[in-house]
């Protein structure tokens, strides 16, 4: 597509239900990352995916929280037992992830609220 | 490791003065900078980015931003404020191969 596709873009969930959050990068990305925005917060790192390459997975809170990278295109966050801390707006971007490519181009978010 | 600061976490202009809004990075090589704005529920747009070249760079909707090596420093600045400039503003530093890296954000506020 033309751009970074998040979905779902809201998402309500229960205290304690598993959520899965989808992106997709724009065609060609190498590069991926998922952001954590919370209310009035700035943009926390989450983890970071550059083609074959291990993942950076520093910024993950805590072992509720993971993601895949499939096939090197689709993204998936997976968050267990959610919180209600966890309610935040989640952004994913991407880039060509090489040099100078490494502009991020990002998602309109899935703002996630757990009650 | 790379990190990026933003010293102002609110600021507030009156509409047609000037603005800066500071941004220093710490890394040991030039970074690729960038600078993001966020409008109130919006995504996040690209204004600016600097590689190399030229230290003054310009962007969209009238910012500009100076890299200052000897400060380690990426400022953006805006000449006249529109009241449409109010959101939230991000300066990121990236490299290859390491995860991009954003400040904590600076809130602009413009009064009438």
């Amino acid at each position: 597509g033309a751009g970074v596709s998040q979905s779902p873009s809201n998402k309500v969930t229960e205290k304690g239900k598993d959520v899965e959050l989808r992106c997709d990068p724009i065609s060609g990305h190498t590069a991926l990352y998922w952001y954590r925005q919370s209310l009035g917060q700035g943009l926390e790192f989450l983890i970071y995916f550059q083609g074959n390459s291990a993942p950076d997975k520093s910024g993950l809170p805590s072992d509720r929280f993971s993601a895949e990278r499939t096939g090197g295109s689709v993204s998936t966050l997976t968050i267990q037992r959610t919180q209600q801390e966890d309610s935040a707006v989640y952004l994913c971007a991407s880039s060509l992830g090489q040099g100078m490519n490494t502009e991020a181009f990002f998602g309109q978010g899935t703002r996630l609220t757990v009650v | 490791a790379q990190s990026v600061t933003q010293p102002d976490i609110h600021i507030t202009v009156s509409e047609g003065a000037s603005l800066e809004l500071r941004c220093n990075y710490s890394y040991g090589a030039t970074p690729y900078l960038f600078w993001y704005v966020q409008s109130p529920g919006q995504g996040l747009q690209l204004l600016l980015k600097y590689f190399s070249g030229d230290t003054l760079v310009q962007g969209i909707k009238g910012f500009e931003a100076e890299f200052k090596r000897s400060q380690s420093s990426f400022n953006l600045r805006k000449p006249s404020v529109h009241w449409s400039d109010a959101a939230e503003y991000f300066c990121a530093v990236g490299n290859s191969g390491y995860a991009l890296n954003f400040g904590k954000g600076t809130s602009l506020l413009v009064t009438p």
